[in-house]
C-alpha cells in the first residue's frame, strides 16, 4: 500500500500552461506539505496544510495555488507555467498540526519538465 | 530564522570502513532534528530524529546520530558503511517554538560508498 501518492510521475509541457499536480495519503496524517526540488536537489517548503487550513506559505509566485478538498488530499496547481517551474515537486504528510517532532512522510515525486 | 549546514557536498567512504555525514544547524530555540534519505528517482525516507534525552539516537539500517548542543550539531553516522548505503542524505531542524512547524533542510550530502 502506498502511504503518500502523487500523481503524474512525470509531466512534460510547454511554457504558458496550466497544470496540476495530484496527492493523496492514506496515513490519516493531518497536515500535509509541498516542497519543490530543484537541478541541484536543493529542497524548498512552498505550502503546507493542516486539516485543509493553510498554515505555512512561502514566498512563492501567485500562479502556484495549492488546493486541499479534504486532509487526505493536497493538490497544487500551476499557471502561466515558465521555464524555472522545471523541477521535482514532493508531496509529503505529517501527524498533528504540523508542528514539533512529527515526522514527514514524502511521496515520490513528480517530475515537471517545462518546455 | 533557522537554518541547517551541511558543509561537505559529497563524502567517500568505502565499504566496511566508519561513515559520518556532517550537519550543523541554527535555530533560537531548542531544535528537533531529522535526518532523511534520497535514492535516486525516489523520495526522501525518514531515517531518525532528535526529540528530546538521549544525545544519541538509533534510526534505521544501522544509522545513529548524535546531538551535540554545544556544538549544534547533529552528525549522521553508520559503524560499517554498505555500497547500498550510497544516496542523498538530508538534515532537517525544526524549531520547537516557531515557525509554525517549518522544517528547513539542508543542501544535501551525497554519499557513495566504494566496494
Amino acid at each position: 500500500d502506498t502511504a503518500v501518492s502523487q500523481t503524474p510521475k512525470y509531466l512534460v509541457t510547454q511554457m504558458g500552461n496550466d497544470k496540476s499536480i495530484k496527492c493523496e495519503q492514506n496515513l490519516g496524517h493531518d497536515t500535509m506539505y509541498w516542497y519543490k526540488q530543484d537541478s541541484k536537489k536543493f529542497l524548498k517548503i512552498m505550502f503546507s496544510y493542516n486539516n485543509k487550513e493553510l498554515i505555512i506559505n512561502e514566498t512563492v509566485p501567485n500562479r502556484f495555488s495549492p488546493k486541499s478538498p479534504d486532509k487526505a488530499h493536497l493538490n497544487l496547481h500551476i499557471n502561466s507555467l515558465e521555464l524555472g517551474d522545471s523541477a521535482v515537486y514532493f508531496c509529503a504528510s505529517s501527524q498533528g498540526q504540523g508542528q514539533g517532532s512529527d515526522t514527514q512522510y514524502f511521496g515520490p515525486g513528480t517530475r515537471l519538465t517545462v518546455l | 530564522a533557522q537554518s541547517v549546514a551541511q558543509p561537505e557536498d559529497q563524502v567517500n567512504v568505502a565499504e566496511g570502513n566508519p561513515l559520518t555525514v556532517k550537519c550543523t544547524y541554527s535555530v533560537s530555540g531548542n531544535p528537533y532534528l531529522f535526518w532523511y534519505v534520497q535514492y535516486p528517482n525516489r523520495g526522501l525516507q525518514f531515517l531518525l530524529k532528535y526529540i528530546t534525552g538521549d544525545n544519541l539516537v538509533k534510526g534505521s539500517y544501522g544509522f545513529e546520530a548524535e546531538f551535540n548542543k554545544s556544538q549544534t550539531s547533529f552528525h549522521l553516522k553508520k559503524p560499517s558503511a554498505l555500497v547500498s548505503d550510497s544516496a542523498l542524505y538530508f538534515c532537517a531542524v525544526r524549531d520547537r517554538w516557531g515557525n509554525a512547524g517549518k522544517s528547513t533542510f539542508g543542501d544535501g550530502t551525497t554519499l557513495t560508498v566504494k566496494p
